[in-house]
């Protein structure tokens, strides 16, 4: 199926230093999302956006929607070891109770140094 | 708030064999329910979108009788593999819509392995 353009695929990074990752479409969305993924787990909910432009912060995480509304970046500052994990976004078009399902990006695998 | 069980964690079973997975919203009605297959290192895959009281919904390629899901209840959603095989072998997610909001919930997964 159809998937987002997530980049980078993957980092390898100093503890405290800060992340960024964003994913681009070709196509339109009316919602963003952005998850994180342990090993042998179901991913969790990080940061729902609503709204082209904005800017949502959930502690040391903060992402933005677009203002083309085909794109969204998340940000992670002072990195911690337990930032580790795969982050995907996923993009939702949920007009007229339509299109509930997710598009999701293929992931950004980070690996943090202590 | 929003949570979302799965059951088993991990199931090994026989070629052959059926297994049913389990997909509950423990705080939550959900009227709407997915299912995702995700192979190693990849991103998930939606395999079907299954509403309370009607037919699932199957993503293009996806077998509907292979992959049977029942939707029977606000809190319930089982897909059940039938006649596994090796290589349906995957780790297979679960997520539920809490509702008015759009936003989906995962359950935990189940890693199942055919032999």
């Amino acid at each position: 199926g159809q998937q987002l353009n997530q980049s980078p695929q993957s980092m390898f990074i100093q503890e405290g230093e800060d992340v960024s990752m964003n994913c681009t479409s070709s196509s339109i969305f009316n919602t963003w999302l952005w998850y994180k993924q342990d090993p042998g787990e179901g991913p969790v909910l990080l940061i729902a956006l609503y709204k082209a432009g904005e800017l949502t912060s959930n502690g040391r995480l903060t992402a933005q929607f677009g203002i083309t509304r085909k794109d969204s970046f998340l940000n992670i500052s002072a990195s911690i070891p337990s930032d580790v994990g795969i982050y995907f976004c996923a993009g939702q078009l949920t007009q007229n109770n339509a299109g509930n399902m997710l598009t999701f990006g293929g992931g950004t695998r980070l690996m943090v140094k202590p | 708030g929003a949570v979302v069980s799965q059951h088993p964690s991990r199931v090994i079973c026989k070629s052959g064999t059926s297994v049913k997975i389990e997909c509950r919203s423990l705080d939550f009605q959900a009227t709407t329910m997915f299912w995702y297959r995700q192979f190693p290192k990849k991103s998930l895959m939606l395999m079907a979108t299954s509403n309370e009281g009607s037919k699932a919904t199957y993503e293009q390629g996806v077998e509907k009788d292979k992959f049977l899901i029942n939707h029977a209840s606000l809190t319930l959603s089982t897909l059940t593999v039938t006649s596994a095989h090796p290589e349906d072998s995957s780790f297979y997610i679960c997520s539920a819509r809490n509702p008015p909001g759009y936003e989906q919930y995962f359950g935990p997964g189940t890693r199942l392995t055919v032999t």
